[in-house]
């Protein structure tokens, strides 16, 4: 079975500039999540999709971010415009639904805003 | 006071012996809790999770969950070199609304030296 898959790996881009990061869950996951992880802090939630539908979206940081699971597949996650402080290693994670909660992350994408 | 607490390390562990890794949480109503393990530079793995008070087995890892201390900590018998990593804990909130959110500690290093 494969796992989360995210692209790119890495990106570099300019402030001001927009990046769109891909996750395709896990096949048969209903449950997709977005986290970030800022370098020395803690790995931090941003939201959860159950299908196409934002379940949670409460640790989006500002309207620059905008997150989209059309057909409940794979998911984007753009940031325009991208700002310094976005810099950071951005995780997918899916889930199935059900009582186990386990999420399951992919590589992570290392967004670098220069 | 963080959500959840982890001593940052590194902790320190002689080959064949006993890693433990300790994390504290504050939201008292939070209902599940999981272990990832961190290679640098790559995604978090889950290796256990668990519900219940008490002790959970699998393989050479041992979850210990306290919710009246809000304490869960993981046991590493027959620690390996391949064991080094960081630890990172995760607790899935109170159930709301159907999220499923987790709130992540900032990891503890782990170091088995040989």
């Amino acid at each position: 079975e494969a796992g989360v898959t995210q692209f790119p790996s890495h990106s570099v881009i300019e402030k001001g500039q927009t990046v769109t990061l891909r996750c395709d869950p896990i096949s048969g996951h209903d449950n997709l999540y977005w986290y970030r992880r800022v370098m020395g802090k803690e790995i931090k939630f941003l939201l959860h999709f159950v299908k196409e539908s934002k379940q949670d979206e409460s640790g989006m940081p500002n309207n620059r971010f905008l997150a989209e699971r059309t057909g409940g597949t794979y998911s984007t996650l753009k940031v325009q415009p991208a700002e310094l402080e976005d810099s950071g290693v951005y995780f997918c994670a899916s889930s199935h639904t059900g009582y186990s909660y386990e999420q399951y992350f992919g590589p992570g994408t290392r967004l670098t805003v220069t | 006071q963080k959500e959840v607490e982890q001593n940052s390390g590194p902790l320190s562990v002689p080959e064949g012996a006993i890693a433990s890794l300790n994390c504290t949480y504050s939201d008292r109503g939070s209902q599940s809790f999981f272990w990832y393990r961190q290679y640098s530079g790559k995604s978090p793995e889950l290796i256990m999770s668990i519900y219940s008070n008490g002790d959970k087995e699998d393989g050479r890892f041992t979850a210990q969950l306290n919710k009246a201390s809000q304490y869960v900590s993981l046991l590493i018998r027959d620690s390996q070199p391949s064991d080094s990593a960081t630890y990172l804990c995760a607790v899935k909130d109170r159930i709301t609304g159907g999220g499923n959110k987790l709130t992540f500690g900032t990891g503890t290093q782990l170091k088995v030296e040989l």
